[in-house]
């Protein structure tokens, strides 16, 4: 089993313009989350779903955030439009049972 | 509110020696418990977990921890540390199946040689 795959691994990007993070579950897995990572703040937990269905999104900071899960296998976070404060790095979560397996994070850079 | 606390933001270890790491937890009712480690530039990876019944539990890396209901207790150990063991620990919990974990804010381990 590959685990979770996320990507790119490193975005840099400038202030102002969209940002899409994706991530692949591990097969079978049925929920799904996204974490932010910064210094300051530690890890945050930013949306999770459960059988692609958004359970708990209060933790996304604000409406230019988004996440999708379309199917079972796919996850994508976007920005729009970023800004410097974003620069964190990103991590999803493959959920099964009460064990979360993390990837390996995108780290974004937003100049 | 659901807490997890490390109360040590950095440790300092020499190779081969003892090590503990403290984590507190302030539940409602006892929740499930994780250790997680974090090698610089690298996701989480769990270490071991407890859910129920025997409170000393056994993870990867010759790593355990031990619960302790009436201290609000989960502390990490490993009789002797290797160099390799240097990252950063997160003590967490969550109260159910596929339910948001709440992790401590990590503790950060040094080893010398």
């Amino acid at each position: 089993d590959a685990g979770v795959i996320q990507s790119p691994r490193h975005e840099v990007t400038e202030m102002g313009q969209e940002v899409t993070l994706r991530c692949k579950p591990i097969s079978g897995h049925n929920s799904l989350f996204w974490y932010r990572q910064t210094m300051m703040r530690g890890l945050e937990l930013l949306i999770y779903f459960n059988n692609n269905v958004p359970i708990d999104d209060s933790g996304m900071p604000e409406d230019r955030f988004s996440a999708k899960m379309p199917n079972a296998s796919f996850s994508t976070l976007k920005i729009q439009p970023s800004e410097p404060r974003d620069s964190a790095v990103y991590f999803c979560a493959s959920v099964t049972g009460y064990e979360q397996y993390f990837g390996p994070g995108t780290r974004l850079t937003v100049t | 509110a659901q807490s997890v606390t490390q109360p040590d933001i950095h440790i300092t270890v020499s190779e081969g020696a003892s090590l503990e790491l403290r984590c507190n937890y302030s539940y409602g009712a006892t929740p499930y418990l994780f250790w997680y480690v974090q090698s610089p530039g690298q996701g989480l990876q769990l270490l071991l977990k407890y859910f129920s019944g025997d409170t000393l539990v056994q993870g990867i890396k010759g790593f355990e921890a031990e619960f302790k209901r009436s201290q609000s207790s989960f502390n990490l150990r490993k009789p002797s540390v290797h160099w390799s063991d240097a990252a950063e620990y997160f003590c967490a919990a969550n109260t159910g199946t596929a339910s948001k974990l709440t992790f401590g804010t990590g503790t950060r381990l040094q080893v010398t040689l």
